[in-house]
């Protein structure tokens, strides 16, 4: 069963500085994507970020980009120029590229509550 | 365009009581889903359906039951609450399956059983 582990429960950040979360997985299969969502505390899921396994290039989106390492099975979110609106929490998330009934498309790691501190 | 929206957005519901959560998506959208999110536990899918007319168990699917009469709404029910499923539930929707499709969720409903 695949599984998504996120070792750091808490972590805090200065405004304009850059921070890391870190994010590793385990699976058999060759093919796969992975994602970073963003939950404010509104609650709504925002997608932040994804990327394919098939894709050597690391994904970027303004402000936050991933570094993927495959072999190392290791995807990490860093967030450049951290704003107060980027306090939330992070979870991490592998999608099956094949799952049915009694299983789940997305696998989610237990989350990482960011902090940004002004 | 609303996306997806969940009502009621709480609840509080005595240990055998029953009580249904609406989830409505305006972007035409096939699959949609029932998930949970338990203190310091990402989200686990409860049931989903692929279409009109379908369901089927996600990864905690025992004490819920679902229905998708109409295409745009997906609702999740509770015949006898029990204190365990306290907890938020998502709601999500997406175009079809695979992971380049998004999945658009809901705002969250927080429900309390006593």
């Amino acid at each position: 069963a695949q599984t998504v582990t996120q070792s750091q429960p808490e972590m805090s950040v200065q405004e304009a500085e850059t921070v890391t979360l870190s994010c590793t997985y385990d699976t058999s299969e060759n093919n796969y994507y992975l994602f970073w969502y963003k939950q404010p505390p509104s609650r709504q899921m925002i997608l932040v970020i994804r990327q394919e396994a098939y894709k050597q290039q690391n994904a970027t989106e303004n402000r936050f980009s991933v570094n993927f390492q495959k072999a190392a099975k290791s995807f990490s979110l860093k967030i450049s120029d951290s704003q107060l609106g980027d306090t939330a929490m992070y979870f991490c998330a592998f999608m099956k590229p094949r799952w049915g009934s009694g299983n789940t498309p997305l696998v989610f790691g237990k989350g990482t509550r960011l902090s940004v501190i002004a | 365009n609303a996306g997806v929206t969940q009502t009621p957005k709480f609840r509080v519901l005595k240990t055998g009581q029953s009580m249904t959560l609406l989830c409505a998506q305006d972007m035409n959208h096939e699959y949609m889903y029932w998930y949970r999110q338990d203190p310091g536990m990402g989200l686990r899918l409860i049931h989903y359906s692929v279409g009109e007319g379908t369901t089927a168990k996600g990864e905690v699917p025992d004490g819920y039951n679902v229905s998708r009469l109409k295409k745009q709404n997906f609702l999740l029910g509770l015949e006898s609450a029990a204190p365990s499923q306290t907890s938020v539930y998502f709601c999500a929707s997406s175009l079809r399956a695979g992971a380049d499709n998004e999945q658009f969720f809901g705002p969250g409903t927080r429900l309390t059983v006593l």
